[in-house]
């Protein structure tokens, strides 16, 4: 019963760097999302795909791309990583009658 | 445009106080309303709302709809320092809409 998997947990990057973050979830959802959370911040969507092969932009795509490779996982890619990326990511799921299912997080450090 | 209010931001009360947080919302094609428990770590499902008027309850936690007014409210009774978290609110269309969330302190 893994629900939400999301690797690393921890990752420390220098300014430049890439790097992908993998979620992947074993409950069949359609809908997969991820966001940031800055310190005393909200969730703000960066990208979410909706169904297997589709991705939209949310609120702050700048900087980031994403690969929806099959209906379980969803992956978030840092091209170019700058200091201001440096934040926690959250990767969710969800199907319509279910709450959203959150992965561990991952906690980001671009210096 | 679609958004999600949540109010107040931030509230310090002691232990054993009673506390009322406030979601309101502004969004097309409402299917149901989540509120969440949020840490030093991922958010925790408390309650998912699709009614007016008919109240979740948990233990001390408690939650209600009002669909004709579009809010939601969630309510901690004899709070307690493990209660001191962020609590998020969110609604669903065809996508999910966050609030800001209210921080919630609870001292000694």
């Amino acid at each position: 019963n893994a629900g939400v998997t999301q690797t690393p947990k921890f990752q420390v990057l220098k300014t430049g760097q890439s790097m992908t973050l993998q979620c992947a979830q074993d409950m069949n959802h359609n809908s997969m999302y991820w966001y940031r959370q800055d310190p005393g911040m909200g969730l703000r969507l960066i990208y979410y795909s909706a169904s297997e092969g589709t991705t939209d932009k949310g609120e702050v795509p700048n900087g980031y791309n994403v690969s929806r490779l099959n209906k379980r996982e969803f992956s978030l890619r840092l091209e170019s990583a700058a200091p201001s990326q440096t934040s926690v990511y959250f990767c969710a799921s969800w199907r319509e009658g279910t709450e959203a299912f959150f992965g561990q997080g991952t906690r980001l450090t671009v210096v | 445009e679609d958004k999600v209010v949540q109010s107040p931001l931030s509230l310090v009360v002691h232990e054993g106080d009673t506390v009322t947080l406030n979601c309101s919302y502004e969004v097309t094609n409402f299917r149901s309303l989540l509120w969440y428990k949020q840490e030093k770590k991922a958010p925790t499902f408390l309650f998912m709302l699709t009614s007016s008027g008919i109240e979740k309850k948990s233990g001390r936690l408690s939650s209600i709809l009002d669909k004709k007014e579009l809010f939601s409210i969630l309510n901690i009774t004899a709070t307690q320092t493990g209660d001191s978290a962020v609590y998020l609110c969110a609604v669903i269309n065809y996508q999910l809409i966050w609030g800001a969330g209210t921080k919630l302190i609870i001292k000694p």
